[in-house]
């Protein structure tokens, strides 16, 4: 079945860019999402790309895909404190929504 | 314009009682899934119901849970018989269906089984 592969701890400085990345086996996944939470809440949907398109821009935020490499990447520009969440990677196709183990973004002020 | 609801946010059962958690979708949206998540883990996908419809309930344990969509009220998660193993987050999400599947999630519910 389809795995999704995230690295689990990223740290960066207020002001600074984050790239947080994600990898997928599933080469049918059509639709690719980047999902927000925050501790104690649920998941707020910030993003999603389908898979005919190579980047999507939506202002501070940035997906690129790779399909021939099968990997996702979700920039964040000029990262606040308030970014501070965990950014969960998911992907669907002809399976039912898969998700990575999410990453775990800590700002530094 | 209410997002996805769920009730209680949070339950606390012992050993061996039963687990109610509903899921309201939002306005409009036929499709609801369950997912189960564990501590530090992402969501594992449980079962997709549509309206008196179980769609997909490849991810739900063979014993014990249950799930249904009634014609009306909200969906229902249904654990009989807790086990510890059980504590973790619950979240619901839903979507449009007719080919938009992007899913938005509820708040989930915290259970905790003692």
């Amino acid at each position: 079945g389809e795995d999704v592969e995230q690295s689990l701890f990223l740290s960066v400085r207020e002001g600074d860019s984050s790239v947080i990345n994600c990898t997928y086996t599933d080469s049918s996944s059509t639709y690719l999402y980047w999902y927000k939470q925050e501790p104690g809440a649920g998941l707020q949907l910030l993003t999603y790309i389908f898979s005919n398109m190579d980047m999507k821009q939506d202002q501070r935020l940035t997906v690129l895909l790779n399909k021939k490499d099968k990997h996702l990447s979700l920039r964040i520009a000029d990262t606040q404190t308030g970014d501070s969440a965990i950014y969960f990677c998911a992907v669907s196709g002809n399976t039912p929504l898969v998700f990575g183990k999410g990453t775990r973004l800590s700002v530094i002020a | 314009n209410a997002g996805v609801m769920q009730n209680p946010r949070h339950l606390v059962r012992r050993r061996g009682q039963e687990a109610r958690l509903r899921c309201s979708p939002m306005k409009g949206h036929s499709h609801v899934y369950w997912y189960r998540q564990l501590p530090e883990e992402g969501l594992k996908f449980m079962v997709y119901l549509q309206k008196e419809n179980i769609i997909d309930e490849s991810g739900m344990p063979k014993e014990r849970f249950s799930a249904e969509f009634p014609k009306e009220g909200p969906s229902i998660l249904r654990i009989q018989q807790v086990v510890r193993g059980d504590s973790a987050a619950y979240f619901c999400a839903s979507s449009l269906g007719l080919g938009q599947e992007t899913q938005y999630f509820g708040p989930g519910t915290r259970l905790l089984v003692l």
